[in-house]
């Protein structure tokens, strides 16, 4: 199994423009979440989804959007990129609402 | 709103040293703790998950113990090697449907051989 493998590893954008960030699964997990990591703030939660077709907002939803047309994976949209979304991005999955949470290596982006 | 905290921020041992890394959190109706290493640049690697209903899980040098009642963790690190150097974190399962983990911002570990 390769776990949760999320693309691409780095990224650097201009304010303004779009893109996707990958996230796949192999483990047939329910339940997959999008993080951000900054210096000094920890991990805090963007987006989640505990099964195909069914998302919801975590604490830092603002300027994100996801969707989550199959089990495997949740991609996250960046709509109009701001620099304040300068961040690592980390996917993680779980099976069910209880269980082990696995981590992807994270995408490291910045906004200029 | 759950809030996991951790302290110290830093701490630096001598290899061979047994350690205690501690997390405390506001509200004790949790689901599970989940304690996760990070090595820089890199993503987190579970390394114990304690259930509510249990009070403490063990992985070779490595054991967790969760009390919710006084709403405390600690992950006790045996006999420290340089290699156990990263920032642990630990992190909350709040106690309600369709949540994520709540983490603490961690503690980074630097063992000198």
């Amino acid at each position: 199994n390769a776990g949760v493998t999320q693309t691409p590893k780095f990224q650097v954008l201009k304010t303004g423009q779009s893109m996707t960030l990958q996230c796949a699964q192999d483990m047939n997990h329910e339940y997959m979440s999008w993080y951000r990591q900054d210096p000094g703030m920890g991990l805090r939660l963007i987006h989640y989804s505990v099964g195909a077709g069914i998302t919801d907002q975590g604490e830092v939803p603002n300027g994100y959007n996801v969707s989550r047309s199959t089990t495997e994976d949740f991609p996250l949209r960046l709509l109009s990129a701001a620099p304040s979304q300068t961040s690592v991005y980390f996917c993680a999955s779980k099976e069910g609402l209880l269980g082990e949470l696995f981590f992807g290596s994270g995408t490291q982006l910045s906004v200029l | 709103k759950q809030e996991v905290t951790q302290i110290p921020a830093a701490l630096s041992v001598p290899e061979g040293e047994n350690l205690v890394l501690n997390c405390s959190f506001t509200d004790s109706a949790i689901y599970n703790l989940q304690w996760f290493r990070q090595d820089p640049g890199k993503g987190l690697t579970s390394l114990l998950l304690i259930q509510s209903s249990q009070r403490e899980q063990t992985s070779g040098r490595l054991n967790a113990s969760l009390d919710k009642s006084s709403g405390r963790s600690t992950l006790y690190i045996a006999a420290s090697q340089p290699g156990d150097s990263a920032t642990y974190l630990c992190a909350a399962e709040a106690n309600q449907a369709g949540t994520a983990l709540i983490f603490g911002k961690g503690t980074t570990l630097s063992v000198s051989s």
